[in-house]
């Protein structure tokens, strides 16, 4: 069974930092592009950021550009999102989603999501 | 970015019901739309890829249409555990973008 556990989150002042984790299992990690996605309490979902499976490409929504960096360790079969300069409107359940393929193309699709874990940015 | 625009953003409806969502994109994007269905408390599950594709160990109740701008996911004979909020969601181009959602309620 594909699995994804997403740790890492909690409460951060804003400006500071947080490095979120996903530990995948179930499937071959370092064949698949894997992905962030956010949801803000009570909102909608918001893509965040992809990688490909061999770390070749990386993704980012402009809401993220410059502050945040995805990251693969395919010997750990885990992925990470390191997140700079938090803003109280970064403050959501974070989900990791594994992708189709190991590319991040058009036609792709998330499957499975992980729990998600929650980082809440205040004072 | 592309925007996707969920219709109703809620709705009402009893066990057996046939029910239909409608999500539109600012621009086409051929058949690469999907659909996920969302429980409180839960990440979302894929139902529907590439528009009309059943995902696997999805109810066959489920099914999704359309193509260009405009689909729509239809779920007959609606039953207890489909009480949920439905995301369709764009692969054409980056971003990736979802629609609002769609609440479905019991009547």
């Amino acid at each position: 069974e594909e699995q994804l556990l997403e740790s890492g989150g909690g409460l951060v002042q804003p400006g500071g930092s947080l490095r979120l984790s996903c530990a995948a299992s179930g499937f071959t990690f370092s064949s698949y592009a894997m992905n962030w996605v956010r949801q803000s309490p009570g909102k909608g979902l918001e893509w965040v950021s992809a990688i490909s499976g061999r770390a070749a490409g990386t993704y980012y929504a402009d809401s993220v550009k410059g502050r945040s960096t995805i990251s693969r360790d395919n010997s750990k079969n885990t992925l990470y999102l390191q997140m700079n300069s938090l803003r109280v409107e970064d403050t959501a359940v974070y989900y990791c989603a594994k992708d189709r393929g190991s590319s991040w193309t058009p036609g792709n699709w998330f499957d499975p999501w992980g729990q998600g874990t929650l980082v809440t940015v205040s004072s | 970015d592309i925007q996707m625009t969920q219709s109703p953003s809620s709705l009402s409806a009893s066990v057996g019901d046939r029910v239909t969502i409608t999500c539109r994109a600012s621009q086409s994007i051929y058949s690469y739309l999907n659909w996920y269905q969302q429980k409180p408390g839960k990440a979302p599950k894929l139902l529907i890829y590439d528009a009309s594709s059943l995902q696997s160990g999805v109810p066959s109740r489920f099914s999704g249409s359309g193509s260009g701008t405009d689909f729509t996911l239809s779920i007959s004979n609606l039953q207890p555990e489909d009480f949920a909020t439905y995301y369709c969601q764009q692969s054409d181009t980056a971003p990736r973008t979802f629609g609002g959602g769609t609440k479905v309620e019991i009547k």
